[in-house]
């Protein structure tokens, strides 16, 4: 198993450039999340879904989208980059979304100038 | 958006000594408690996951106890190594309005000195 997949690994962009970050993985796992890490703000989560077609907001939503057309895929749609979207970028998945650890995969780190 | 707090922020110990820490979180529609690992330019990796009141669970030197009733959980690492530096966060699974998140603390970083 290749476990939890995020491409790309380093992105730097233009403010008001749109970009994809890509998860994906193969364990067959119903929950997936993304969060944002930045210095001395822990891990915030951005989106997250309990299943394929269905998504809901985290804590810091505004500037992103997401969907969940299967349950391998779960891509970050950044609307129109901001310097404040400056941050490290984690997937994460899971069998469900409380009892059950998350796997993370190995984060993006995005520079927007 | 649930309060999940860790102290202390940061540690400084000597190789052979024994440390711990602490998680409090919202005692109110408690789901889960998560305990991650965090290595420097890797990937968060889970430690354990408890769910009951008086939970302990163990992995080789290192211990986690749960209380739900007060909303605290300690992490207990014993004759720490260099290789147990790290940043160590907690997390917390909720009911009601924070129904399928994942609150993470902000972590608390463990500097093992030789």
């Amino acid at each position: 198993n290749a476990g939890v997949t995020q491409t790309p690994k380093f992105q730097v962009l233009k403010t008001g450039q749109s970009m994809t970050l890509q998860c994906a993985q193969d364990m067959n796992h119903e929950y997936m999340s993304w969060y944002r890490q930045d210095p001395g703000m822990g891990l915030r989560l951005i989106h997250y879904s309990v299943g394929a077609g269905i998504t809901d907001q985290g804590e810091v939503p505004n500037g992103y989208n997401v969907s969940r057309s299967t349950t391998e895929d779960f891509p970050l749609r950044l609307l129109s980059a901001a310097p404040s979207q400056t941050s490290v970028y984690f997937c994460a998945s899971s069998y469900a979304w409380n009892t059950y650890e998350q796997y993370f995969g190995p984060g993006t780190r995005l520079t927007v100038t | 958006i649930l309060n999940v707090e860790q102290s202390p922020q940061s540690l400084h110990v000597q190789e052979g000594d024994s440390t711990n820490f602490t998680c409090s979180f919202p005692s109110s529609n408690f789901y889960a408690l998560h305990w991650y690992r965090w290595e420097t330019a890797k990937s968060p990796e889970a430690l354990f996951v408890m769910t009951l009141n008086g939970d302990e669970k163990k992995k080789g030197r290192i211990s986690a106890t749960l209380n739900t009733k007060e909303g605290y959980s300690y992490l207990y690492i014993k004759g720490s190594q260099p290789e147990d530096s790290a940043t160590y966060l907690c997390a917390c699974n909720a009911g009601g309005t924070s129904y399928g998140k994942l609150t993470f603390g902000q972590g608390t970083i463990l500097t093992v000195h030789p």
